[in-house]
């Protein structure tokens, strides 16, 4: 089974502060995702990776940044974590968008970000 | 690009009863189709999904899901709920070919009574 694993599942952080969320998947997936999810709102794509150091906007992309330095490793990044940033944080991985793939998502357990 | 609806915010069903979430897209062409479910405190799992031939899609868990091109829907059914189906329900569809990128609908979040 695919797993895909968020280090971090509960964080409080303060106005300001930089912030790393972390996700591993361990299936070789070429494709990894950030979303984000709020009540009422549904999950809402923030950044997506098709590759290794490749990186695409999504449809929120404000006031964060990603790195992909390796395959298995997608981290999310807010650079000065604000109060409207509290949310639930969403990873997801597949394989290669290609046809025949149907692009079914994985996703992570999500990591809950509170920010006072 | 893409959308998802799903109508319904909230619904409660009594255990055992049968329970139907509506989902309805907007696409130009078939797309592909899924149903995700999450369990409060979790991400989501893949109920099931439509990628082409037959329209009515089996899912885990019990749950099934018919895709009618007429009506832009994909419906997630199941005929007698129990009372670990409460949870959060995701319709969401990808455009084929280009990023395969997915849109998710704002939820429908199911309570199960006793």
């Amino acid at each position: 089974d695919v797993k895909v694993t968020q280090s971090s599942r509960y964080l409080v952080k303060r106005t300001g502060e930089k912030v790393f969320l972390e996700c591993v998947q361990d299936m070789d997936h070429e494709n990894m995702f950030w979303y984000r999810q709020d009540p009422g709102l549904g999950l809402r794509l923030i950044y997506f990776s098709y590759d290794v150091k490749m990186k695409e906007k999504g449809d929120i992309p404000e006031g964060y940044s990603v790195s992909r330095e390796k395959k298995e490793r997608f981290s999310l990044i807010l650079e000065s974590a604000s109060t409207n940033q509290t949310s639930m944080y969403l990873c997801a991985s597949r394989l290669r968008a290609q046809l025949g793939n149907t692009g079914e998502l994985f996703f992570g357990e999500g990591s809950r970000l509170t920010v006072l | 690009a893409q959308s998802v609806t799903q109508p319904d915010i909230h619904i409660t069903v009594s255990e055992g009863a049968s329970l139907e979430l509506r989902c309805n897209y907007s696409y130009g062409a078939t797309p592909y189709l899924f149903w995700y479910v999450q369990s409060p405190g979790q991400g989501l799992q893949l109920l099931l999904k439509y990628f082409s031939g037959d329209t009515l899609v089996q899912g885990i868990k019990g749950f099934e899901a018919e895709f009618k091109r007429s009506q832009s829907s994909f419906n997630l059914r199941k005929p007698s709920v129990h009372w670990s189906d409460a949870a959060e329900y995701f319709c969401a569809v990808g455009a084929r070919g280009g990023d395969y990128k997915l849109s998710f609908g704002a939820g429908t979040t199911v309570t199960v009574r006793a």
